[in-house]
């Protein structure tokens, strides 16, 4: 079955600290994955995309992430957050993009 | 402002009334979603348009739910005899073939 799994529904970091977010996906086709970030009411803005190519990927926001097909993962990162990136952080795969399966997501608190 | 744009942002209806929400793509974009959104899920996919054709409903999509677009540009979505269970954010989102999705800000849907 298509699935996303992250596993951690909530994380709490302090200003200024390196952040991870997990991704694990189960998908037969090869997949296109995305990161997409929601604040409270609204809807949701893409982070980054990975569709082929460098499994490295650069987004908006100073974000980036990281393709390993051997473990079916799209792992999120942030070498040091800020406090107005507190948002809930949802991973999603489609294939030929245009039907996505979302995580249950993630709700990031940032510490000042 | 050229995003993806919904109305209205928040409705708030009685048990049984019908509603309908619209959505406006990005205008260059010929594919359209929606999805569904409840409390601490992300998002399910409801269903697509490549143009003025639907081409997949969702499970989710009872016979209640119908979605239109009749020219091939804005959509709507409307929901017959609102029930509880239909309480949720509903997200309307557009793509070029084979690019990523954008998503509007959602409309809100309450039913008491």
């Amino acid at each position: 079955a298509q699935s996303v799994t992250q596993p951690d529904i909530h994380i709490t970091v302090s200003e200024g600290a390196s952040l991870e977010l997990r991704c694990n996906y189960s998908y037969g086709a090869t997949p296109y994955l995305f990161w997409y970030v929601q604040s409270p009411g609204q809807g949701l803005q893409l982070l980054l995309k990975y569709f082929s190519g460098d499994t490295l990927v650069q987004g908006i926001k100073g974000f980036e992430a990281e393709f390993k097909r051997s473990q079916s993962s799209f792992n999120l990162r942030k070498p040091s957050v800020h406090w107005s990136d507190a948002a809930e952080y949802f991973c999603a795969v489609g294939s030929g993009t245009y039907k996505y399966i979302f995580g249950t997501g993630t709700r990031l608190k940032v510490l000042a | 402002d050229t995003g993806v744009s919904q109305n209205p942002r928040h409705k708030i209806t009685k048990r049984g009334q019908n509603v309908t929400f619209r959505c406006d793509p990005i205008s260059e974009h010929n594919r359209l979603y929606w999805y569904r959104q409840t409390l601490g899920q992300g998002p399910e996919f409801l269903t697509y348009f490549q143009n003025e054709a639907q081409l997949e409903k969702s499970r989710l999509l009872s016979d209640r739910f119908s979605a239109e677009r009749p020219k091939g540009s804005f959509s709507t979505l409307e929901i017959q005899r609102t029930e509880q269970g239909d309480s949720a954010m509903y997200l309307c989102a557009s793509s070029r073939d084979r690019g990523e999705a954008f998503f509007g800000q959602g409309t809100r849907l309450t039913v008491v």
